[in-house]
């Protein structure tokens, strides 16, 4: 069975600060994987996706790292802002009989301090 | 266009009574995806849609769970009997179409709550 772990679970940064945010999935058979914002109350918004056959992708500040075969990835931010401020989850699309499903880990709430 | 909408934003019902929340799905998607998210337990996925049939209804957590899906479009999911336990925001994501590679896109939720 397919677990994604996700540290640190809350994080703390002043503005301007770079920080990498970690992702672990236990079955390196996996399609892809993806990183998602969540704001209190909201939805999920898709920051990257990264194919099992990437290492990484790059958006504006953001940039995500993939090694499948650790069953690792990262999501690198660069020169954070209060703007930031969200949760952050980490979903891998397993590759086991046509599975459609998304398995998430719980997130890393992140706050940036003027 | 627009995202995929979901309804109400907000549900307060009393244990056992019978509850249905809404999907829109993005127009022209085929693959609709029901997840829920507790707290302390994550994400978890429910059901999914393709068109009007669902092949994996894998993560209902038991029978009072149950879900359709008319027209290859909105989808309604009904809780019986609500429980305390069911308390939770309910996540539809939609996607072009079925595939490892397809990315989902998620609605706001539907914050549920049982008295």
């Amino acid at each position: 069975k397919q677990e994604v772990t996700q540290i640190p679970a809350a994080l703390s940064v002043p503005e301007g600060e770079n920080l990498v945010l970690n992702c672990s999935f236990t079955d390196s058979a996996i399609y892809n994987l993806q990183w998602f914002r969540q704001d209190p109350g909201k939805g999920l918004t898709s920051l990257l996706l990264i194919q099992s056959s990437q290492r990484e992708q790059t958006s504006g500040r953001l940039n995500a790292s993939l090694d499948k075969s650790s069953g690792r990835s990262t999501l690198y931010i660069a020169a954070s802002q209060p703007g930031d401020s969200a949760t952050y989850l980490c979903a891998v699309r397993a590759a086991q009989g046509g599975s459609e499903k998304l398995v998430f880990g719980k997130g890393t709430k992140l706050t940036v301090n003027p | 266009g627009a995202g995929v909408s979901q309804s109400p934003s907000n549900k307060v019902t009393e244990k056992g009574k019978d509850v249905e929340l809404r999907c829109d799905p993005i127009s022209g998607h085929t693959a609709l995806y029901w997840y829920r998210q507790s707290l302390g337990q994550g994400l978890e996925f429910l059901i999914y849609f393709q068109g009007n049939s669902a092949p994996d209804k894998s993560g209902l957590p038991s029978d009072r769970f149950s879900a359709e899906r008319t027209g290859g479009s909105v989808s309604t999911l009904t809780i019986q009997r609500t429980q305390q336990e069911d308390s939770a925001v309910y996540l539809c994501a939609s996607s072009l179409s079925p595939g490892p590679h397809n990315e989902q896109f998620f609605g706001p939720g539907t914050r549920l709550t049982v008295l």
